[in-house]
């Protein structure tokens, strides 16, 4: 089977940056997904790490440890828009992205 | 317009009822999926096809049936809608090939059941 576990919430200031982290088991691996939803909205794609290592999108930037099992999403210069759930994703199934979520990391940026 | 549409966007029905939510998307994928997300929790996956011949089940199908009837929809059916079934329903498409870790979402159902 599959599981992941991310910290259920996160507060920080404006300004400042913030991890989340992720830890997955799994039976097959192939990319961890990282995922924003705002209260009532729809999930929307952040980033994506299919190998080892740190992605960069502006200011969100993902991390892959495979051999740990492990992710984590970085955002710097917080701002307040930035207060939403994140949600890492694990695909594991290489023909057809066969993706399991994480239960949800809610932050909350203060002014 | 969405790329991803879904329809009702908000259902209040009945135990006992069928309910169907329906999908459709715009943006030429060929794989579609069928979440759910109850308040605070993440997303589970409850049917996914990776094309109009191919239906999957996938962590929750009980109580629950789908139909892809063509590419571009995707459709959700409750056959007896019981409480529990409360929730925020989402549609997503993938791309058609490669791991890109991308699904693309609806704006939701939804659906309460009383």
């Amino acid at each position: 089977g599959q599981s992941l576990e991310q910290p259920s919430e996160v507060t920080a200031v404006e300004g400042a940056i913030v991890q989340i982290n992720c830890t997955y088991q799994t039976s097959g691996f192939y990319g961890l997904s990282w995922y924003q939803q705002h209260d009532g909205g729809a999930p929307t794609f952040l980033s994506y790490n299919g190998l080892d290592g740190l992605e960069e999108t502006g200011r969100f930037s993902s991390f892959l440890s495979r051999s740990d099992s492990y992710g984590y999403l970085l955002l710097q210069e917080l701002q307040m828009k930035d207060s939403a759930s994140y949600f890492c994703a694990v695909t594991f199934d290489n023909y057809g992205q066969n993706f399991v979520f994480g239960p949800g990391t809610r932050l909350s940026v203060l002014p | 317009d969405a790329d991803v549409t879904q329809t009702p966007r908000n259902r209040i029905t009945k135990t006992g009822k069928r309910i169907m939510l329906e999908c459709s998307q715009t943006k030429g994928h060929d794989r579609m999926y069928w979440y759910r997300q109850d308040p605070g929790l993440g997303l589970q996956l409850i049917y996914y096809s990776f094309d109009v011949k191919d239906i999957n089940k996938g962590e929750i199908s009980d109580g629950y049936s789908v139909s892809r009837q063509a590419q571009a929809k995707f459709s959700l059916s409750l056959e007896s809608a019981i409480p529990n079934q409360t929730a925020l329903y989402f549609c997503a498409t993938g791309a058609n090939s490669g791991n890109t870790g991308e699904l693309f979402f609806g704006e939701g159902s939804r659906l309460t059941v009383l």
